[in-house]
């Protein structure tokens, strides 16, 4: 089956500052990656999204990056503010399995 | 407000005992899925449903079961509770399974099993 794997565990930045979490997949048939945001308690909301037919997608401060070939796809902030602070979670499906695969989760913390 | 909604928000029970959580999807989603989130393990999928069949199995314990309802909500039953079960269980719906992937999830209901 799919496995998802997300770096770091824990990203600490200065408010300001980009943060960049990173994921890979192990199946090469997925073509859904969406990114959610959970914070303490609270449900993981969807942030932003990609499917494999493009490379990029952008959504005010927030990017995702999907790079195929090599498998792995990234979350990128900028100018992060401290409402930013939460649990980051990448995750993957494909469309013979709609359920998501997700990564172990980034706890990133913007400092003001 | 993701439109899903979900109940008890809160359930602490004993071990060996047996509880139902309940999740409503979106108004038009047709798909449900339980997923479930411990410290030591992640979110985890557990089962999915779409219009009332079950479509997917995840790492769901023979201990637990679903269904879902004509009427779309559907039901996660847990048996035989242990103290690993404690952990917070959620519920996301989508549209459907063959366009659509957006995945929505429910506040989440938060089970303790002492």
């Amino acid at each position: 089956g799919e496995n998802v794997e997300q770096h770091p565990s824990t990203l600490s930045v200065q408010e300001g500052d980009s943060a960049v979490i990173k994921c890979t997949y192990s199946d090469s048939a997925s073509n859904y990656f969406p990114w959610y945001k959970q914070e303490l308690g609270k449900r993981p909301q969807l942030i932003i999204d990609i499917r494999s037919n493009v490379g990029e997608k952008k959504d005010q401060r927030i990017a995702v990056t999907l790079n195929k070939t090599a498998k792995h796809f990234s979350l990128h902030i900028t100018e992060t503010q401290p409402e930013d602070s939460a649990v980051y979670f990448c995750a993957a499906s494909y469309t013979g399995r709609r359920a998501l695969t997700f990564g172990s989760g980034t706890r990133l913390q913007v400092q003001p | 407000d993701s439109g899903v909604t979900q109940t008890p928000k809160h359930l602490i029970t004993a071990t060996g005992q047996r509880v139902t959580l309940r999740c409503s999807p979106r108004s038009g989603d047709l798909s449900v899925y339980w997923y479930q989130q411990s410290l030591d393990q992640g979110l985890q999928f557990l089962i999915q449903y779409y219009n009332g069949e079950e479509r997917a199995k995840g790492n769901i314990l023979e201990r637990f079961s679903a269904q879902q309802f004509p009427d779309l909500h559907s039901e996660l039953n847990l048996s035989s509770l242990e103290l690993g079960d404690s952990a917070l269980y959620f519920c996301a719906s989508s549209v459907g399974v063959s366009k659509d992937n957006e995945q929505f999830f429910g506040p989440g209901t938060r089970l303790t099993v002492l």
